[in-house]
């Protein structure tokens, strides 16, 4: 398997626009995370689905976030309409069951100007 | 879930053992403690996790002591490759148990 792939490695878009961001996880894990990182915040836990169900979303800093996941091999986090704030690298990480280890991708480094 | 505890920062010496500890006193009886490394401009992987016994695997041993109260992670013989971030996390063992990320232990092995 190929590991968790993520879509795209880098993204510069202009403020107030939306930006997509696609996981795809390893086949067979049952349960999905979005993680966003930054100097100051760390990493920080946006939004986890178990089974493509939404179970925690606390982590996901406002409206202006959604996650998605519409099958068992694809997710998007979508940020509408994208702030300054909101550069970071986000991750999406994948594991097989809820006591086994998560894999995570490479990332995803946005930027917005 | 519970907190963990780790130093900001440790240094190792090349091909010697790093001991890198943390503290988790308000562990529960269904929480694993999980280890990660982010070395940088990577994704965090994964390293060892374990409930209640010890547990070695080809990157590293992780010592649980016998309250669970605290857990020491162990790389036999450090390489500068070894270099990153290592985080100490303990997840609740439900459905999906999500991982919380602290500040982690900047580990840096120098030659």
């Amino acid at each position: 398997d190929a590991g968790v792939i993520q879509s795209p490695r880098h993204e510069v878009t202009e403020m107030g626009q939306e930006v997509t961001l696609r996981c795809k996880p390893i086949s067979g894990h049952n349960s999905l995370f979005w993680y966003r990182q930054t100097m100051m915040r760390g990493l920080e836990l946006l939004i986890y689905f178990n089974n493509n169900v939404p179970i925690d979303d606390s982590g996901m800093p406002e409206d202006r976030f959604s996650a998605k996941m519409p099958n068992a091999s694809f997710s998007t986090l979508k940020i509408q309409p994208s702030e300054p704030r909101d550069s970071a690298v986000y991750f999406c990480a994948s594991s097989l069951d809820w006591n086994t280890e998560a894999f995570f991708g490479q990332g995803t480094r946005l930027t917005v100007v | 879930d519970a907190k963990t505890t780790q130093p900001t920062s440790m240094d190792c010496a090349e091909g010697r053992a790093a001991n890198l500890p943390c503290n988790h006193s308000t562990i529960s009886g269904n929480e694993y403690v999980y280890w990660y490394r982010q070395i940088h401009s990577q994704g965090p992987q994964y390293i060892i996790h374990g409930l209640k016994n010890n547990e070695t695997n080809e990157m590293a041993s992780l010592i649980i002591t016998e309250d669970r109260k605290s857990s020491t992670l162990i790389l036999p013989h450090a390489t500068l490759r070894d270099t990153a971030v290592y985080y100490c996390i303990v997840r609740v063992g439900n459905q999906g148990g999500k991982l919380i990320f602290g500040q982690g232990t900047e580990l840096s092995v120098k030659p």
